[in-house]
């Protein structure tokens, strides 16, 4: 079973800030299976990235993906009011498997 | 315009069975390479994926919910089941079903989610 693990649990920081998200598998996978979500309170999550860097329609350029191997970022250049939530990653290696989330908050 | 709606009970007894459906529109369940998952929250927890189900019949699970749980799918009345026996107060949980396809969202990805149902074990 594949692990992942997401870094810090909570990241506090002002709007304008630039927020840096890390996942790491316990073993080497396949970036085409690797996805990031947002999920804001009472509200189911948003597909943010695809394929490690893909963005998903509509998002914001603010947001980006990067990574292979064990270690994946998601990066919001420029925090924006609607940015604070929870982020996930999200593998798929047949049996799909997300991290424990990072808490984005407002400093 | 794709979506996907959860329905079921909202509380269940120790012990029972649940059973969810998810209600499809605008897309059609009949390919390899479309699929439609379940995920479910804990409150106050993290996600947590639980079965999958592509158009061509292929079934994916939890394994460690894999003696409890049984997906399946009726593609002539374009919804999605999902089955939970013996159910405990520790899978209260809101329960999503989400849409997963090779051209919408990149393999493994789910692209559309459901609002989600609530679903509570007590007696």
């Amino acid at each position: 079973e594949i692990v992942m693990t997401q870094s810090p649990a909570t990241l506090s920081l002002s709007p304008g800030e630039r927020a840096t998200l890390s996942c790491r598998a316990s073993r080497s996978v396949s970036s085409s299976f690797l996805s990031w979500y947002q999920q804001k309170p009472g509200q189911a999550p948003r597909l943010l990235i695809y394929g490690a860097s893909t963005r998903a329609t509509g998002v914001p350029a603010r947001f980006s993906g990067s990574g292979s191997g064990t270690d994946f970022t998601l990066t919001i250049s420029s925090l924006q009011p609607e940015d604070f939530a929870v982020y996930y990653c999200l593998l798929d290696y047949n049996s799909w498997t997300f991290g424990q989330g990072t808490k984005v908050d407002i400093k | 315009q794709i979506t996907l709606r959860e329905s079921g009970p909202t509380l269940v007894k120790p012990t029972q069975t649940l059973t969810l459906t998810c209600s499809l529109s605008g897309f059609s369940l009949s390919t390899s390479a479309v699929g439609v998952g379940w995920i479910r929250q804990p409150p106050g927890k993290a996600l947590e994926w639980l079965a999958l189900i592509y158009g061509d019949d292929d079934k994916r699970y939890r394994p460690s919910l894999r003696s409890r749980i049984t997906i399946t799918k009726d593609t002539s009345k374009n919804r999605v089941v999902l089955t939970m026996t013996i159910m405990d107060p520790v899978d209260t949980a809101t329960y999503y079903c989400a849409h997963t396809a090779y051209d919408s969202g990149g393999p493994g990805a789910f692209d559309i989610w459901g609002q989600g149902t609530t679903v509570t074990v007590s007696s």
